[in-house]
């Protein structure tokens, strides 16, 4: 079993509604999450961190977090054909100063 | 402020060789950390130095090394490179490096022919 689990994709969705991305781990133990985006080519960029169970609201994105079920999601609304990208979960391996990174779910949003 | 700075942006090197990529963190971060990004495994932890010292290091062979200057730059050196090393060669730096949020560079892309 991998430690960061993601959906491959592509997801799918059209212009302006909800794209859900999902992303499950195996360290109980874990206490940081982050979402980071990826364009083709380029390096990923942070979007949204959370560290306590509940959502977590920054403009259209939004994470959920429930360390009880060991899994965090990323809604992203009105989606924008320039959310277009790869979007990577990463967990702070607590004390290890090493993150675990998912392989990423491709998000295509068709205009 | 300047971001995270990589060099060489691009190189191509043949089995064999040896090459050494560097890193610049962004100003006041005194942690670097190495991550080798494939298309088929994703990014993969290479290893993390925080005041020169490593503290964690990836599942790698010993071919791939690291270290961290007194001003916090960081270099990364694979020996004896292998078709299999061909990746994009990402740093990133933190203020500490632990729950803290990563902040990547651009990369170095390797082509080992």
């Amino acid at each position: 079993q991998k430690e960061v689990e993601q959906n491959s994709g592509p997801l799918s969705v059209p212009e302006g509604a909800i794209a859900s991305l999902n992303c499950t781990y195996s360290d109980r133990v874990s206490q940081s999450f982050f979402w980071y985006r990826q364009y083709s080519g380029k390096s990923p960029e942070l979007i949204m961190s959370i560290y306590s169970n509940g959502d977590k609201e920054d403009g259209r994105f939004t994470a959920q977090l429930n360390k009880a079920s060991q899994y965090v999601s990323l809604l992203i609304r009105d989606s924008q054909p320039s959310d277009s990208a790869t979007y990577l979960c990463a967990v702070d391996t607590s004390g290890t100063y090493k993150y675990i990174f998912g392989t990423g779910t491709r998000l295509k949003v068709l205009a | 402020k300047a971001g995270v700075t990589q060099t060489p942006r691009y190189l191509i090197k043949t089995r064999g060789q040896q090459v050494t990529l560097s890193c610049s963190p962004i100003s006041g971060h005194r942690s670097v950390s190495w991550y080798q990004q494939t298309p088929g495994q994703g990014l993969q932890f290479l290893f993390e130095y925080f005041s020169e010292t490593q503290r964690n290091k990836g599942n790698f062979p010993g071919r791939f090394s690291g270290r961290q200057f007194s001003n916090s730059r960081s270099e990364m050196n694979v020996s004896t490179l292998e078709l299999g090393d061909s990746a994009l060669y990402l740093c990133a730096s933190s203020l500490a490096g632990s729950t803290g949020e990563l902040f990547f560079g651009e990369g170095s892309r390797l082509t080992v022919l």
